[in-house]
C-alpha cells in the first residue's frame, strides 16, 4: 500500500526558506492523483498549502501563493515543498498527503514538525 | 473566501450514545455538473495525522466502521457517530473543495470526548 514520509530540517531561521520532501513508497507518484501539502500549527486546525500533479501542475492556497513553490521528482518518486520568508507563524506540523478520489485526502504522512526560530 | 464553521466546538457523549457534528460552508460545495457534494470528514487523534472517514458528503471510506455516517447537501452537513466508542475520542474536521482554481478549506474542528 502507498505510504508517505516527510523529511527536512526541523528548525528554520526567520526570513529563511522552509524545504520539505515527501517520499512516496509502495506505489508510483505518476498516477492519476494529486499530491498535497497541509500544515497544522501547534494546538490549531488544518490548513491546505497546495497540491501538485506528477506532470508538475500546481495549485496553491491564495494566502500562501507568493511564498510557496512545489515540485515533483518522478525519478525519485517524491515531491517537495518550499516556503520562503518564513516567520514564527509558519511554525507547524507539515503533512504530505494524497488526494485519492477528487476532493478527499486518503493517505497521509506522519507529519514533521518545523519550528521557525533564531 | 470560503469559510467553514463547525458546531459544537466540543461535545461529550456517553459510551454507546449518538454524537452529532455539524458543518456549514459559506458557499455551496455541490458540483451541479455531477451532483457531487465535495465535503469530506476527518478524524484526528493526538499525535496522529488526520484519517479520512467520509468523502463526497456521505460515502464512507473503506475500512471505516459503519457507525460513522455523513449527510447533507449544498452548504449544511452532518457527521453522525451512531454509538460512540472509546476509540472515537478525537477531533473531527470537515473539509470542502471548490474548483477552478481548486481550493480546499478545513473547518475549525470539533472535539469529541466521553461523558
Amino acid at each position: 500500500q502507498v505510504q508517505l514520509q516527510e523529511s527536512g530540517p526541523g528548525l528554520v531561521k526567520p526570513s529563511g526558506t522552509l524545504s520539505l520532501t515527501c517520499a512516496v513508497s509502495g506505489g508510483s507518484i505518476s498516477t492519476n492523483n494529486w499530491w498535497i501539502w497541509v500544515r497544522q500549527p501547534p494546538g490549531k486546525g488544518l490548513e491546505w498549502i497546495g497540491e501538485i500533479y506528477h506532470s508538475g501542475s500546481t495549485y496553491y492556497n491564495p494566502s500562501l501563493k507568493s511564498r510557496v513553490t512545489m515540485s515533483v521528482d518522478n525519478s525519485k518518486n517524491q515531491f517537495s515543498l518550499k516556503l520562503s520568508s518564513v516567520t514564527a507563524a509558519d511554525t507547524a506540523v507539515y503533512y504530505c498527503a494524497r488526494e485519492g478520489v477528487r476532493a478527499a485526502f486518503d493517505i497521509w504522512g506522519q507529519g514533521t514538525m518545523v519550528t521557525v526560530s533564531s | 473566501d470560503i469559510v467553514m464553521t463547525q458546531s459544537p466546538d466540543s461535545l461529550a457523549v456517553s459510551l454507546g450514545e449518538r454524537a452529532t457534528i455539524n458543518c456549514k460552508s459559506s458557499q455551496t460545495v455541490l458540483d451541479s455538473s455531477n451532483n457531487k457534494n465535495y465535503l469530506a470528514w476527518y478524524q484526528q487523534k493526538p499525535g496522529q495525522p488526520p484519517k479520512l472517514l467520509i468523502y463526497w458528503a456521505s460515502t464512507r471510506e473503506s475500512g471505516v466502521p459503519d457507525r460513522f455516517s455523513g449527510s447533507g447537501s449544498g452548504t449544511d452537513f452532518t457527521l453522525t457517530i451512531s454509538s460512540l466508542q472509546a476509540e472515537d475520542v478525537a477531533v473531527y474536521y470537515c473539509q470542502q473543495y471548490s474548483g477552478t482554481p481548486p481550493i480546499f478549506t478545513f473547518g475549525p474542528g470539533t472535539k469529541v470526548d466521553i461523558k
